[in-house]
Parts: C-alpha cells; structure tokens; sequence
C-alpha cells in the first residue's frame, strides 16, 4: 500500500520566496496532519484537517503560513513570505480515525537562505 | 492537554544488550499512547500503540512497551538490540477529549558492535 507521499523532499530557496509543499495522504485516511520538525522545538502540530476542513490551526506560527486540503487527496502548506527562520523539516500524516495512529511521509527538508 | 516527558536524551548500548527507553505522560483522562521511530532522513514509523485492553504491548522489530497507569509511564524495551535500530524515538500521546498528539523531545539510541 501506498503510504503517505510528500513532495518536495528537498527544498532551497532565497528569502521572500514562495513555498509550497504538497501532501498526498493514505486513500481512506480522514484526517490529515502537518508537522514542523527542528532541533530546537521538537516536532510541532501546525494545522490538521478532518475530512477536509481545517479543524485547528493553532500551531500556524504566522500569517505568512497557509495551508489548504481541497479534497480528500491532496494537501498543500504554503509560505508567503518565507524567511531563514522557517528552515526545517515539514512533514506530513495522516490516519484514519480519532485517536489512531498517524502515517508520517517522508517529509520536506526545506532550507531558506 | 496531556504532555510527554522522555526521560533520557541519548541512550549508547552496546548491540545484543538490552535496552530500555522511559516516557511518562501526565494526562488528568483516559490516554492513548504511541512510540514512533525515525531513521535518518526519514519520517516517523509507528513501533506500538496502546489504545486498550492489555497493558503490554507488543509492536514491530521486537519491541514491547507496557502501560502503567498508577505510574503514569509507558516504557520501550528491547531485550536485544542490533546495529540497525540505531535512531530516534518518540513516545506520544493523545486523550479521549483531545485530537492532537503530543510528542516527547525523543531519546536518540546509538548501538555500538
């Protein structure tokens, strides 16, 4: 089976630029989570969805950070204007229940110089 | 919210030994409760979960973790270890009124032949 798939795995760019990373969560999953990954905070909860809609984004660190599900396969977290502060590793999960447990993709690596 | 508390940042073993990784949650209702492994470069892979039912579970690569809800912990233990489980694990947790996963700061395990 097809786990969860993001893309781009790897991501550099130059301050002010646009972001944008795509998720394809696991066919069947419900619910679709974005994470932030740095040595100094851990793994941190930006923003989930529950069959489509945003539920909590309490995690969005700025208005510069948006994310959208337009339907049930597809996810994209976006960064407008990005800064050096945003570099780390953004993955994406998804599962299929309250409470089960998450299917982490591979994640983004995401530089900004 | 419930939090997650992993008790030790680095554990070296030597490989064919046992080893024994500590997590303790504080959660004032009923939890559920995952242990997550990341290799490098790569997302987080679920080891275990403990939804209910018995409090020792066992999950994939040898690993079983037990659930003690008077201590409020949730352990790894691998009676033997290879080289190839070098990495880094998470304990999480998630409640019955609450979506969100809470992550530990993670407990980076090094075998050593």
């Amino acid at each position: 089976d097809a786990g969860v798939i993001q893309s781009p795995r790897h991501e550099v760019t130059e301050m002010g630029q646009e972001v944008t990373l795509r998720c394809k969560p696991i066919s069947g999953h419900d619910y679709l989570f974005w994470y932030r990954q740095t040595m100094m905070r851990g793994l941190e909860l930006l923003i989930y969805f529950n069959n489509n809609v945003p539920i909590d984004d309490s995690g969005m660190p700025e208005d510069r950070f948006s994310a959208k599900m337009p339907n049930a396969s597809f996810s994209t977290l976006k960064i407008q204007p990005s800064e050096p502060r945003d570099s780390a590793v953004y993955f994406c999960a998804s599962s299929n229940g309250f409470n089960q447990p998450q299917h982490f993709g591979d994640g983004t690596r995401l530089s900004i110089l | 919210a419930q939090s997650v508390t992993q008790l030790d940042s680095q554990v070296p073993v030597f490989e064919e030994a046992p080893v024994e990784l500590r997590c303790n949650y504080s959660s004032s209702v009923s939890v559920y409760l995952f242990w997550y492994v990341q290799y490098p470069n790569q997302g987080l892979q679920l080891l275990l979960k403990y939804l209910s039912g018995s409090t020792l579970v066992k999950g994939i690569n040898g690993f079983e973790a037990e659930f003690n809800k008077s201590q409020t912990s949730f352990h790894l233990r691998k009676p033997s270890v290879h080289i190839s489980d070098t990495a880094e694990y998470f304990c999480a947790v998630t409640s019955s009124n609450d979506y969100k996963l809470s992550f530990g700061a993670g407990t980076t395990v090094t075998v050593r032949a």
